[in-house]
């Protein structure tokens, strides 16, 4: 079945620092793949999102690309802030309708 | 509107005890979904609903569990004979009838069994 793996956390990072969080993914067909975000106490936020090969999704100047022949979707930010603290998903969607099948997350924490 | 909406934000309850938990989707979405998500994990799927209709459930979903959608607007979970393992937190999800779309999700409900 379709599955993601996330870098294990805690990332910790000073203020200003490149951040990568690692997403590989393992699915049949053509998924799409999403970055969600959670803030503490809140829900999960759509950051990003790529619907097929070499596309690149963006936000907030968070960037992401699918990678269809190493099947990753690695998350980078040039320059983090420390209200970029947070749990990262790494999620896909298999072909058709199917569900949103989630990493375990990655927790980033940023210093100032 | 105001997105999806989940009441109530926090539930603690006695083992055995019943739990219901409400979900009020963006109107114009036609699915729904339900997801459990326990403390350092991911969310985990547990069903979800075309309009009114029950379409796929996890095999997490014991037989103590059940969702309804009547009417296929609001949602309700409910949890009978509550466990400790059952502590977590119930995030509820909705999105269009487009593919490649992703969810619009709530702020959860976190239930506590005691």
């Amino acid at each position: 079945g379709n599955s993601v793996t996330q870098m294990e956390g805690p990332v910790t990072l000073s203020e200003e620092a490149f951040l990568t969080i690692n997403c590989t993914y393992t699915a049949t067909g053509y998924p799409s793949l999403f970055w969600y975000v959670q803030y503490p106490g809140e829900g999960l936020q759509l950051l990003l999102k790529a619907t097929k090969a070499d596309d690149k999704g963006s936000n907030k100047g968070f960037e992401a690309t699918y990678r269809k022949e190493t099947t990753s979707f690695h998350l980078e930010k040039g320059s983090v802030q420390v209200s970029d603290s947070a749990v990262y998903f790494c999620a896909l969607r298999g072909t058709g309708f199917q569900k949103l099948v989630f990493g375990t997350g990655t927790r980033l924490l940023v210093s100032p | 509107d105001t997105g999806v909406s989940q009441n109530p934000r926090h539930k603690i309850t006695k083992r055995g005890q019943n739990v219901t938990f409400r979900c009020d989707p963006i109107s114009e979405h036609n699915r729904l979904y339900w997801y459990r998500q326990t403390l350092g994990q991911g969310p985990e799927f547990l069903t979800y609903f075309q309009n009114e209709a029950q379409l796929e459930k996890s095999r997490l979903l014991s037989d103590r569990f059940s969702a309804e959608r009547p009417k296929g607007s609001f949602s309700t979970l409910e949890i009978q004979r509550t466990e400790q393992g059952d502590s977590a937190m119930y995030l509820c999800a909705s999105s269009q009838d487009t593919l490649n779309y992703g969810y619009t999700f709530g702020s959860g409900t976190r239930l506590t069994v005691v």
